[in-house]
């Protein structure tokens, strides 16, 4: 039962263009979502989160969209640097709990 | 350096040995997480402490596996008679969790097992 899917295991862009990495999820009980980022061999860099009290947040070049009537989320990196490039996580938890669970992971490339 | 830290970062060991990692949350945080995470997957929860005691654990902890945070400090993950199986990286993620407020998972750079 895989409650958050990431449908893209990879996504190419130039960079100074827009990327955006999208999720889905299943279970209603999650109220909170988290992007990470994450290098070879290196553990899960946190990049932004959103509450499902919002529809938006920013921060810097990141921005995270959350369409709760879809269970979608989606993160937008605005510009792309090649320094960008990792594998992107989408994880949701619940304000009550404890567990992340987390999608399998979009590799993106940023080319120069 | 007051991120997340592991010990080891890799490990390699003959299937039957026992292994143990070492994890020092970020010393604010009261909660203390590991999960696992093989090829091509996300991570993937396996435990959870608050201070020192051990609230959950995932069908994913096999009773091969244990984890304690003795002081509410540090902790340890111990599997006992490796198999092939546990090849993996092993996270460690801590947080400060308030009453009503959720929690922002900080990650330590992860150990990697062989099992040979």
């Amino acid at each position: 039962d895989q409650q958050v899917k990431q449908n893209s295991p990879s996504l190419s862009v130039q960079e100074g263009r827009i990327s955006i990495l999208n999720c889905d999820y299943t279970n209603s009980m999650f109220d909170y979502f988290l992007w990470y980022k994450k290098y070879p061999a290196e553990g899960p860099t946190f990049l932004i989160s959103i509450s499902s009290i919002k529809d938006k947040n920013e921060d810097g070049r990141f921005t995270v969209f959350l369409n709760k009537s879809a269970k979608h989320l989606s993160l937008h990196i605005v510009p792309s640097q090649p320094g960008d490039s990792a594998v992107y996580f989408c994880a949701a938890g619940e304000t009550s709990g404890s567990r992340l669970t987390f999608g399998e992971g979009t590799q993106l490339t940023v080319n120069p | 350096d007051t991120g997340v830290s592991q010990d080891p970062r890799h490990k390699i060991t003959k299937r039957g040995q026992n292994v143990t990692f070492r994890c020092d949350p970020i010393s604010e945080h009261n909660r203390l997480y590991w999960y696992r995470q093989t090829l091509g997957q996300g991570p993937e929860f396996l435990t959870y402490f608050q201070n020192e005691a051990q609230l959950e654990k995932s069908r994913l902890l096999s009773d091969r596996f244990s984890a304690e945070r003795p002081k509410g400090s540090f902790s340890t993950l111990e599997i006992q008679r490796t198999e092939q199986g546990d090849s993996a990286m092993y996270l460690c993620a801590s947080s400060f969790k308030r009453a009503v407020s959720y929690n922002e998972q900080f990650f330590g750079p992860g150990t990697r097992l062989t099992v040979l």
